[in-house]
């Protein structure tokens, strides 16, 4: 069946540190792609989505390019604030009612 | 825009006892909405998927007789846990969906202790 793979967390980082979460997934045929952050104490928000091969979501400074190939989504930014240590969860959709199925998240912390 | 409430954010129960989730969509109609359940440091599974009116689609090996699924409006879903048992405890997160296969709005999730 489909499933994502996400790399294990935690990751620590220092400020302005580049960042990059390897997200893998196994689908039949081309599933859309997501990027969710979760904030402390918070529900599960949309960073960036990409819904056909090549295409590159971006948004807050995160970038992430669909890769066929490689089925392959992988999250990128290049210079991390403390803002964003989140846990972060990569995930395709599946189906007429759009399910989403989830990698089992990684946890981001950034220091000062 | 787009925010999905859920209540309460944390319950303490019984074991045998029921207790029952609420998921509102508050500022927009959600004709789709999602039950989650997550582990500890596990990913978010999917439960059930509801339609506004109809009878929900559990996800093979939920028990619909156990988690009792409601979506009696367009801005509100709920879950109910009959008779908990320590094994349900979990974190439950809905989300809302304003259609079938649109971006899915993630309500904070419910904490369910039972004891």
């Amino acid at each position: 069946g489909d499933s994502v793979t996400q790399m294990e967390g935690p990751v620590t980082l220092s400020e302005e540190a580049f960042l990059t979460i390897n997200c893998t997934y196994t689908a039949t045929g081309y599933p859309s792609l997501f990027w969710y952050v979760q904030y402390p104490g918070e529900g599960l928000q949309l960073l960036l989505k990409a819904t056909k091969a090549d295409d590159k979501g971006s948004n807050k400074g995160f970038e992430a390019t669909y890769r066929k190939e490689t089925t392959s989504f992988h999250l990128e930014k290049g210079s991390v604030q403390v803002s964003d240590s989140a846990v972060y969860f990569c995930a395709l959709i599946r189906g007429s009612q759009g399910n989403l199925i989830f990698g089992k998240g990684t946890k981001l912390s950034v220091k000062p | 825009g787009a925010v999905v409430s859920q209540h309460p954010s944390w319950v303490i129960c019984k074991s045998g006892t029921s207790v029952k989730i609420e998921c509102r969509s508050l500022d927009f109609q959600a004709t789709t909405m999602f039950w989650y359940r997550q582990f500890p440091k596990q990913s978010l599974m999917l439960m059930a998927t509801s339609n506004e009116g109809s009878k929900a689609t559990y996800e093979q090996g939920v028990e619909k007789d156990k988690f009792l699924i409601n979506h009696a409006s367009l801005t509100l879903s709920t879950l109910t846990v009959t008779s908990a048992h320590p094994e349900d405890s979990s974190f439950y997160i809905c989300s809302a969906a304003p259609g079938q296969g649109d971006t899915q709005y993630f309500g904070p999730g419910t904490r369910l202790t039972v004891l």
